[in-house]
């Protein structure tokens, strides 16, 4: 079992560029997460994916974020325009029933 | 509300037991985990619990569960400096089992001295 997979690990971009996360959740799986980690909130759900459908979006911080899942492989998490304060390690997560397993988390930097 | 408390530090010495608390407020919680997370690293699932449960043991690892309380530990046995991390509870709530949707403590550093 590969896990729950998300590219890129590292990202460096620039104010104002557009920034694109993604997640491969596990197979069978059919709810996806992706979260957000700072040092001043700790671990926000941004938006959850059941069976590929958005069911509570409510932690999405402002219309710049956006997220899909046009299958029950893959989702994406688009921060566009990016700015400083979005830099935090984003992560993506999925689960069947109770159990929910974690990537490894895509650390992003908008200077 | 929801809400989910844990202490922020702990130090102990490596071969002691290690106990890390976590309070909970939503009585409707249905599952209750601990995650670790490594420097650099995602969040690794330890263990959970079912509401219903008072202990689950795995290993070097005692979940206790006082719903009265609403109070979670957990206990780690013969604490190695690999323990070293922090460590997350978390919940999820009546209505929300069967999506996995999970309210997150701040965490808690473990120290372990050798």
């Amino acid at each position: 079992d590969a896990g729950v997979i998300q590219s890129p690990r590292h990202e460096v971009t620039e104010m104002g560029q557009e920034v694109t996360l993604r997640c491969k959740p596990i197979s069978g799986h059919n709810s996806l997460f992706w979260y957000r980690q700072t040092m001043m909130r700790g671990l926000e759900l941004l938006i959850y994916f059941n069976n590929n459908v958005p069911i509570d979006d409510s932690g999405m911080p402002e219309d710049r974020f956006s997220a899909k899942m046009p299958n029950a492989s893959f989702s994406t998490l688009k921060i566009q325009p990016s700015e400083p304060r979005d830099s935090a390690v984003y992560f993506c997560a999925s689960s069947r029933g109770n159990t929910i397993y974690f990537g490894e988390g895509s650390w992003l930097t908008v200077v | 509300g929801e809400d989910v408390e844990q202490s922020l530090f702990l130090s102990v010495r490596e071969g002691d037991s290690s106990v890390i608390n976590c309070t909970y407020t939503d009585s409707s919680s249905t599952y209750l985990y601990w995650y670790k997370q490594e420097p650099g690293a995602g969040l690794q699932l330890l263990t959970y619990i079912f509401s219903n449960m008072d202990m689950k043991q795995d290993q070097r690892l005692t979940v206790l569960l006082n719903k009265k309380d609403k109070h979670l530990s957990l206990r780690i046995a013969d604490t190695q400096t690999g323990d070293s991390a922090i460590y997350f509870c978390a919940e999820t709530l009546r209505g929300s089992s069967n999506t996995g949707k999970l309210i997150f403590g701040q965490g808690t550093t473990l120290q372990v001295k050798p």
